[in-house]
């Protein structure tokens, strides 16, 4: 069984400052992590992905997130937010990258908001 | 090259009617996905594909829910006797293996029950 927990419904960050997006996930095999985003009226996007080997995962648009095993955290991360980084932000796990029979497990989304 | 594409992109139905929500996946590819996606929550997953197979249909909320896939093609869900709590955003996504590679999401179809 596999769940994701996303801390905070909403988030509101001043343009350029760091955005951080929690992610906590629970899996009984080796996770594949992922975070998708969803800007309105708009289907999922993928950002990244955690597959195998390096922690620290880079994604489009100048997002990044680190798989940190002992603390079971696949937190997003950008260093300076955009008025276009408003959007859902949703992480999903799953022990197959493809998702398998069972789907992707997706937390319950943060929405991301940028203040001028 | 085209990607997933869900139709209608939006509909308005009264409560009771039968729906049917389609879903074209990228060509070649294998695994379909539907997901269902209501107000302020996260994505619930539905139902899985794997070519026009079905392995598992337990994740369909209820017997009113169906769905069909023709070939490594076009799928349908088919909502019957639409009640309220059935308005959301349906999602449907594909792979081209359905293991070793990510889904790939169409724009979805909004529902709403009046």
């Amino acid at each position: 069984a596999q769940s994701v927990t996303q801390l905070g419904s909403h988030v509101s960050v001043s343009e350029g400052a760091l955005v951080l997006l929690r992610c906590n996930y629970s899996s009984s095999v080796p996770p594949y992590l992922f975070w998708y985003v969803q800007y309105p009226n708009q289907g999922l996007q993928l950002l990244l992905k955690y597959t195998t080997g390096a922690t620290l995962v880079k994604g489009i648009n100048g997002f990044e997130a680190e798989f940190k095993k002992s603390e079971t955290s696949f937190h997003l991360t950008k260093p300076s937010a955009h008025m276009s980084d408003a959007a859902e932000y949703f992480c999903a796990v799953s022990p197959l990258e493809g998702g398998g029979a069972d789907g992707l497990t997706f937390g319950k989304g943060t929405h991301l908001i940028i203040q001028p | 090259g085209a990607g997933v594409s869900q139709s209608p992109s939006n509909k308005v139905t009264e409560k009771g009617k039968d729906v049917e929500l389609r879903c074209d996946p990228i060509s070649g590819h294998t695994a379909l996905y539907w997901y269902r996606q209501r107000l302020g929550q996260g994505l619930e997953f539905l139902i899985y594909f794997q070519g026009n197979s079905a392995p598992d249909k337990s994740g369909l909320p209820s017997d009113r829910f169906s769905a069909e896939r023709t070939g490594e093609s076009v799928s349908t869900l088919t909502i019957q006797r639409t009640q309220q709590e059935d308005s959301a955003v349906y999602l449907c996504a594909s792979s081209p293996t359905g293991s070793n590679q990510p889904q790939h999401f169409g724009d979805g179809t909004r529902l709403s029950i009046l």
